[in-house]
């Protein structure tokens, strides 16, 4: 069973910190990784996307990816409580195009 | 431009009725996933389409489920003598169609079951 874990939090971090969120994955042959923000009632919106190994960055946003560990992160610098939202982490299939999810991270960022 | 579109938003049944859930793709992108959501929990894969054709069905939980995209555009899914437990929120993909290539979603339909 491929899996994707994720804390469900929720995290709690002050406004102006750094948000970091975590992803542990087990299929070795994966190759793209995503994240989503999902605001409550509303569907996955993507955010990030990495391939190799190392770090991408994009405003305010950081993804990391360390494929001998099977882990990926996100750190979202300068938080803001409008990003205060579930992060999935999303893991394609050894390669193939069906993404296996994590259960998600709930972020709480308080002014 | 115009994002992933799905209807309805919002679809309430009784159990045992048929129902079938469309979704239009971005313009241009030639592959379209569905998922499953529940309350909780990250989506689950269900089907993949390239072009017309279900290139990946390994995620539909038994043969209620089945999926069309006739003219490689608009799928619908549809689902037969639903099941209180199909209640869950449908959500549609659509990718450019590379391998691994980012898949953005639509605003996906809420089946509520009674």
């Amino acid at each position: 069973q491929k899996e994707v874990e994720q804390n469900s939090g929720p995290l709690s971090v002050p406004e102006g910190a750094i948000a970091s969120l975590n992803c542990t994955y087990s299929d070795r042959g994966s190759q793209s990784f995503f994240w989503y923000r999902q605001y409550s009632g509303k569907s996955p919106e993507l955010i990030m996307f990495i391939y190799s190994n190392g770090d991408k960055e994009d405003g305010r946003f950081t993804a990391q990816l360390n494929k001998a560990s099977q882990y990926v992160s996100l750190l979202i610098r300068d938080s803001q409580p409008s990003d205060s939202a579930t992060y999935l982490c999303a893991v394609d299939s050894g390669g193939y195009n069906k993404l296996i999810f994590g259960a998600g991270t709930r972020l709480a960022v308080h002014p | 431009g115009a994002g992933v579109s799905q209807t309805p938003s919002n679809k309430v049944t009784e159990k045992g009725k048929y129902v079938e859930l469309r979704c239009d793709p971005i313009s241009g992108h030639t592959a379209l996933y569905w998922y499953r959501q529940s309350l909780g929990q990250g989506p689950e894969f269900l089907i993949y389409f390239q072009g017309t054709g279900a290139a990946d069905d390994s995620g539909l939980p038994n043969d209620r489920f089945f999926a069309v995209r006739p003219e490689g555009s608009v799928s619908t899914l549809k689902i037969q003598r639903t099941e209180r437990g199909d209640s869950a929120v449908y959500l549609c993909a659509s990718s450019s169609g590379t391998g691994g290539d980012e898949q953005y979603f639509g605003p996906g339909t809420r089946l509520t079951v009674t």
